[in-house]
């Protein structure tokens, strides 16, 4: 199917592991990002890439790792969990990242950290 | 400091009722205001969006303003249907220098929709 998708749907990991959540979407669009989504907060961007090999920071970085060498996937890594980064976590993308551009969301991957 | 504020919290109402869901923000520079519609365990799905110089804008039951001087949005529901319960999400664009708008998210209005 066409769209933007997550793997895995939950994963329960341990402190200290390093972990992988996958996005992969089928638009080739130029943007995509990273999102967690906590109680009492809104969805708080941790990265974005604008293309292929160009990735940023956004306000909630730390922790995380991300690579983009296809314009298709957009994998974040928790290169030693913590359970601060227990969350919900959903990828987006969008054509450009422009003022009028709508972002498609996938379906979120729920991690917990034990 | 860029903020985006949603009420009620929390919302019930009868199949069938109309409702109207409120957005407050102080975001500069603005550039769009978005409504999104998140189902439970799935991620957020665009209703509207809304630039500076539209007031009003429909998409189906929904109908969205923006007052963009007094920096308020509503998302009004008509005749709603049990599948209108969901997380109801305001988001606004702001437009930085280069490229990338910062989309700034509210915490949400949980609708629940009872027969």
């Amino acid at each position: 199917d066409a769209g933007i998708t997550q793997s895995p749907r939950y994963k329960i990991t341990e402190t200290g592991r390093q972990v992988t959540l996958m996005c992969h979407q089928t638009w080739s669009h130029s943007y995509m990002f990273w999102y967690r989504q906590d109680l009492g907060h809104g969805l708080r961007l941790i990265y974005y890439s604008a293309a292929a090999d160009i990735t940023d920071k956004g306000e909630v970085p730390d922790g995380y790792v991300v690579s983009r060498s296809k314009t298709e996937n957009f994998p974040l890594t928790l290169e030693s969990a913590t359970r601060s980064q227990t969350s919900v976590y959903f990828c987006a993308s969008s054509e450009s990242g422009g003022w009028n551009t709508e972002a498609f969301f996938g379906q979120g991957t729920r991690l917990t950290v034990v | 400091k860029n903020q985006v504020e949603q009420s009620p919290q929390s919302l019930i109402i009868l199949e069938g009722k109309n409702c109207t869901l409120q957005c407050n923000y102080t975001v500069s520079p603005f550039s769009n205001l978005r409504w999104y519609k998140q189902d439970t365990g799935r991620g957020p799905v665009s209703l509207t969006i809304m630039t500076f110089s539209e007031n009003t804008k429909s998409n189906g039951r929904y109908t969205a303003t923006l007052d963009a001087d007094t920096k308020q949005s509503s998302l009004h529901i008509t005749a709603s249907q049990l599948s209108d319960s969901a997380s109801y999400i305001c988001v606004v664009s702001a437009r930085y220098g280069g490229a990338t708008n910062k989309l700034i998210f509210g915490t949400g209005t949980l609708l629940a929709v009872q027969p």
